[in-house]
């Protein structure tokens, strides 16, 4: 199965709203709401910040809300604080107990 | 605390073995399904195989099916990945994630992760 496509980098100033897309296929991103999305920084593990689309983990700011659209998945980061910048990942659910991750977003804050 | 910790990376040949573990605490194990998913240095992640709470229901990602067995003590606290046959392709960071119950593949503690080195 194909790894879900999605931007090498995004930006934005301090403040601003930033979207990164993940899309997929009708087998996955389209076909489940299972999507998640996870943010890295830089040695680090991953880190949950969306699941099933639009739901956020305990702890994980409003800032961060999630979406979907046919095949197309979007993470939203309003409001964008230094803190934000790091790697982030989408998944989704693929069927037949197949997982696959995008290849990640470079999100730097500028 | 809720965390995992991962242990036994290290440098091994091609075509070698290698078991790396897993190890709870602050919850209770066999509430969850478990899964590994691992890194290349300087790509992204990649999923590897998961395991049901029981240990009775695994599966494999196509790369490392035959070669790979995830399994389980949920007595001990601790998930294991067991590789053989190891290539110069698998190695990465392999992190061991924690599934949120009632969900599908969603991972909400992720251990420190632990390097996996496969070169002669």
């Amino acid at each position: 199965q194909s790894a879900l496509t999605q931007p090498p980098s995004a930006s934005g100033s301090p403040g601003q709203s930033v979207t990164i897309s993940c899309t997929g296929t009708s087998s996955d991103v389209g076909g489940y709401n299972y999507v998640s999305w996870y943010q890295q920084h830089p040695g680090k593990a991953p880190k949950l910040m969306i699941y099933e689309v639009t739901r956020r983990p305990s702890g994980v700011p409003d800032r961060f809300s999630g979406s979907k659209s046919g095949n197309t998945a979007s993470l939203t980061v309003s409001g964008l604080q230094a803190e934000d910048e790091a790697d982030y990942y989408c998944s989704s659910y693929g069927g037949r107990n197949n997982l696959v991750f995008g290849g990640g977003t470079k999100l730097t804050v500028l | 605390e809720v965390q995992l910790v991962e242990s036994g990376g290290g440098l091994v040949q091609p075509g070698g073995s290698l078991r790396i573990s897993c190890a709870a605490s602050g919850f209770t194990l066999s509430n969850h399904w478990m899964h590994w998913v691992r890194q290349a240095p300087g790509k992204g992640l990649v999923y590897v195989s998961r395991s049901s709470t029981d240990g009775s229901d695994t599966n494999y990602a196509d790369p490392v099916k035959g070669r790979f067995t995830i399994s389980r003590d949920n007595a001990e606290n601790t998930l294991y990945l067991q590789m053989n046959s190891l290539r110069v392709e698998d190695t990465a960071v392999y992190y061991c994630a924690r599934g949120i119950s009632g969900s599908r593949d969603a991972f909400d503690i992720w251990g420190q992760g632990t390097m996996v080195t496969v070169s002669s």
